[in-house]
């Protein structure tokens, strides 16, 4: 069953705009991470979040987490075409149990 | 330093055949790990081999079988192929020495069709 589940499904916006992505979880986690994917190709990490961090910055990402609502908000400033993919958090409840648990992603698309 | 592989890349298999896919992680990386992705059901984890053991395993039927050999390479086989097999068949690999999982390094993937 999917642990996260990501808000909007979809999001359309115009080149040089920020883009906000939130994912929800269900269970206490070790850490949280996000993937970009392009058109059904391989994931790419993007970002790290440990249960006792509360924000992390990569270049321009900025990530946010609240263990206490179990969400978790992904920023991309700046939008660039190249942007343009579907976006996944995921989940690791430690241990490795269950493997990382996935979202069904946000598909964002980067109007030129 | 290479990527992850995946062999083949693309794969039509009739219904009730088998089918083996392999991966090769990235040098050094002792964690693979197995992902179908579907348009219905999304990623969904089927195991995670570490050191030529099985250390944890998704809600996936006993036809969706894996291993790993010294050199960390993995394969995955699936039995008595259906209909609803039809995925992209992703696998990711990780130093996982500490059992907890950390940034995951994906290949492209193999999509499977089943006819």
């Amino acid at each position: 069953s999917q642990q996260g589940e990501e808000d909007p499904q979809a999001l359309s916006i115009q080149e040089g705009e920020n883009a906000t992505m939130n994912c929800s979880y269900k269970t206490s986690i070790n850490n949280l991470q996000w993937y970009r994917q392009n058109s059904g190709r391989g994931l790419v990490h993007l970002i790290l979040i440990r249960s006792n961090e509360r924000e992390k910055h990569s270049g321009r990402l900025r990530v946010t987490l609240d263990t206490s609502k179990k969400s978790s908000s992904l920023l991309i400033t700046a939008s660039r075409a190249a942007d343009t993919a579907s976006y996944f958090c995921a989940t690791d409840k430690g241990g490795g149990a269950d493997g990382l648990t996935f979202g069904k992603g946000t598909h964002l698309i980067i109007q030129p | 330093k290479a990527g992850v592989t995946q062999t083949p890349r693309y794969l039509i298999k009739t219904r009730g055949q088998q089918v083996t896919l392999s991966c090769s992680p990235i040098s050094g990386h002792r964690s693979v790990s197995w992902y179908q992705q579907t348009p219905g059901q999304g990623l969904q984890f089927l195991f995670e081999y570490f050191s030529e053991t099985q250390r944890n395993k998704g809600n996936f039927p006993g036809r969706f079988s894996g291993r790993q050999f010294s050199n960390s390479r993995s394969e995955m086989n699936v039995s008595t192929l259906e209909l609803g097999d039809s995925a992209l068949y992703l696998c990711a690999s990780s130093l996982g020495r500490s059992g907890n999982l950390y940034e995951q390094y994906f290949g492209p993937g193999t999509r499977l069709t089943v006819t």
